[in-house]
């Protein structure tokens, strides 16, 4: 079955880049999510990767994937304090995101 | 609030009783998805909705888990004869068509004593 796996703490300074990684097992997955979640909050999605792209920048988001050793980063530039929470990676292999498998999450802390 | 309403946030039961969730989705979306979020854990799918339909069910971790959604619009999670391992957050979340943005509610988090 799928199984998506993630390096569970990171700490980085404020203003440094954070770089999370995540590497996954399904070939099949078609697209590549990273959601964080705050605590008391729901999940909110930060960007998507198709599987046929190698790169996607959103602002201060950098996604790279690499689709022949399966991993995925995602690098947030000008890491602020209110990056701090549980960032998780995700793979569905349809093209609607039904059935999201996620990884066990990887807790970023921001110091000031 | 247009997002994704999820009732109760909080439930604490005593083991055998039957509890049920309730999930809103934003409006015309019509996919609807459950999952379930253990402490420490990333969320794991158990079931979704295209309209009334509920195309997936076999992950659905047990017979007392079951799941409706009558009119394709707010669906209910049952858990029948709870158990101490079934206290967890319950998430719910909507899509529209094949969107690939899943919007997530709050979560239910339940309580087994």
């Amino acid at each position: 079955g799928e199984d998506v796996e993630q390096s569970l703490f990171l700490s980085v300074r404020e203003g440094d880049s954070s770089v999370i990684n995540c590497t996954y097992t399904d070939s099949s997955s078609t697209y590549l999510y990273w959601y964080k979640q705050e605590p008391g909050a729901g999940l909110q999605l930060l960007t998507y990767i198709f599987s046929n792209m190698d790169m996607k920048q959103d602002q201060r988001l950098t996604v790279l994937l690499n689709k022949k050793d399966k991993h995925l980063s995602l690098r947030i530039a000008d890491t602020q304090t209110g990056d701090s929470a549980i960032y998780f990676c995700a793979e569905s292999a349809d093209n609607a995101g039904n059935m999201l498998t996620f990884g066990g999450g990887t807790r970023l802390m921001v110091k000031p | 609030d247009t997002g994704v309403s999820q009732n109760p946030r909080h439930k604490i039961t005593k083991r055998g009783q039957n509890v049920t969730f309730r999930c809103d989705p934003i409006s015309e979306h019509n996919r609807l998805y459950w999952y379930r979020q253990t402490l420490g854990q990333g969320p794991e799918f158990l079931t979704y909705f295209q309209n009334e339909a509920q195309l997936e069910k076999s992950r659905l971790l047990s017979d007392r888990f079951s799941a409706e959604r009558p009119k394709g619009s707010f669906s209910t999670l049952e858990i029948q004869r709870t158990e101490q391992g079934d206290s967890a957050m319950y998430l719910c979340a909507s899509s529209f068509r094949q969107q690939t943005e899943a919007f997530f509610g709050q979560g239910t988090r339940l309580t087994v004593v």
